[in-house]
């Protein structure tokens, strides 16, 4: 079992729409969470930085944590056809230490 | 300000030919990491450094794969010979450490070498 699941998709829906995306890890050390966003042909980069348990909003972006269930979701409202990427959840054990673990992404593609 | 510039952005090769990605970080970025991303999967950590130092280097193939970071700013990452299960993206990263040497979860990567190895 991989430490960090998570559905590649792809999960295709209307523009508009609310989207939620999700991961499932097994070790319980992983302490702070981030969501990239990786378009076509390009690194990741940063969406959303979680550590505690409970939701952290940005825009149209939420952010959900429950560590009792090693469970993490992001929310996206009002999605639009420029959110169309793929999602990867990354972890990490405590704020000290830089290496990331990443699930496997999910590709997500929004149509007009 | 420049991100992180990797290069060549494509390469193909032959099987048992060698080959080098080059790498270099935001400026003052201390930390870097090559990531090799395989099609439909996320990055997996081949190596990281904090300054010239490799810290993290369990995942890489040390019978094939070569890293250097001289100087603490440019790295290589170098395979050979290459193997067909060597195609894939490699990816370049760097990072800063805020007050405190705490990390803030944000990579900054560039925009990967892509390796066809035939």
């Amino acid at each position: 079992q991989k430490e960090v699941e998570q559905d590649p998709g792809p999960l295709s829906v209307p523009e508009g729409a609310i989207v939620s995306l999700n991961c499932t890890y097994s070790n319980s050390a992983f302490q702070y969470f981030m969501w990239y966003r990786q378009y076509s042909r390009k690194g990741p980069e940063l969406l959303m930085y979680t550590y505690s348990s409970g939701n952290k909003e940005d825009g149209r972006f939420t952010a959900q944590v429950d560590k009792s269930s090693k469970y993490i979701s992001l929310f996206i409202r009002d999605s639009q056809p420029s959110d169309s990427a793929t999602y990867l959840c990354a972890m990490t054990r405590y704020s000290g230490y830089s290496t990331l673990t990443f699930g496997k992404g999910t590709m997500l593609l929004v149509s007009p | 300000e420049a991100g992180v510039v990797q290069s060549p952005r494509y390469k193909i090769i032959e099987k048992k030919q060698p080959v080098a990605f080059w790498c270099n970080p935001i400026s003052g970025h201390n930390t870097l990491y090559w990531y090799r991303q395989n099609l439909g999967q996320g990055p997996e950590l081949l190596i990281r450094y904090e300054n010239e130092e490799a810290v993290d280097d369990s995942q890489l193939p040390k019978d094939r794969f070569s890293a250097e970071r001289l100087k603490g700013v440019d790295s290589t990452l170098k395979i050979q010979p290459a193997e067909l299960g060597d195609s894939a993206v490699y990816l370049c990263a760097s990072s800063l450490r805020g007050l405190a040497g705490v990390f803030t979860g944000e990579l900054f990567f560039g925009e990967g070498s892509r390796l066809t190895v035939l």
